[in-house]
């Protein structure tokens, strides 16, 4: 059974309008969300994180967003570029660390 | 620096063969982690370690056998895959085994089973 989803394999969005990715989970116990991103060959690189006393994290073009009573979060790319483009993992921080991942998201940024 | 070093970037072995796959960073981290990601799905954890002991073991086959020689190295022995366990294996690294610390991923190792 996923505890991580993120329900839309891809998404393509023109360059400079905003980027909306969404994660659900369905664990109330986890306390620490992530972002990554990955190109094809290589490992996932962190973007941004977020802990659930808080319900908005800022960095640079990224923010993400939690909204803890609907177990949902989204990550917002203000504006896109097509360096962009790449699959971005959810992921749920285990109490040993061990990351639970989302089946990702394919975004392709177009300019 | 956030850098996690895997070799080889390719592996192609036979089903008798033994290999072992290396990890190593230099970011001071206590816990390292091995996951094995195949083709459109999501990495999915095999190992955990934390200050060198394994704490973590997502019952995986006796076919993978990890190891930590010392917290900036980890290696991941290999004997008698199977053609299934061809993927990418990567592996990651935090500054604890624990929540609240991201982990950083090296860039993987292509493995091939024939």
């Amino acid at each position: 059974d996923q505890q991580v989803k993120q329900n839309s394999p891809s998404l393509s969005v023109q360059e400079g309008r905003i980027s909306i990715l969404n994660c659900d989970y369905t664990n109330s116990m986890f306390d620490y969300f992530l972002w990554y991103k990955k190109y094809p060959a290589e490992g996932p690189t962190f973007l941004i994180s977020i802990s659930s006393i808080k319900d908005k994290n800022e960095d640079g073009r990224f923010t993400v967003f939690l909204n803890k009573s609907a177990k949902h979060l989204s990550l917002h790319i203000v504006p896109s570029q097509p360096g962009d483009s790449a699959v971005y993992f959810c992921a749920a921080s285990g109490s040993q660390g061990n990351l639970i991942f989302g089946k990702g998201t394919k975004l392709s940024v177009k300019p | 620096d956030t850098e996690v070093t895997q070799t080889p970037k390719h592996l192609v072995m036979g089903m008798t063969n033994k290999k072992s796959l290396k990890c190593e960073q230099h970011m001071g981290h206590r816990a390292m982690y091995w996951y094995k990601q195949k083709a459109k799905k999501p990495p999915e954890l095999m190992f955990v370690y934390s200050y060198e002991k394994l704490s973590i073991n997502e019952s995986v086959p006796s076919r993978f056998s990890p190891e930590c020689p010392n917290s900036s190295l980890l290696n991941l022995h290999l004997h008698a895959l199977q053609p299934e366990d061809s993927a990418l294996y990567l592996c990651a690294s935090s500054q604890e085994a624990a929540e609240y610390y991201e982990q950083y991923f090296g860039p993987g190792t292509r493995l091939t089973v024939t």
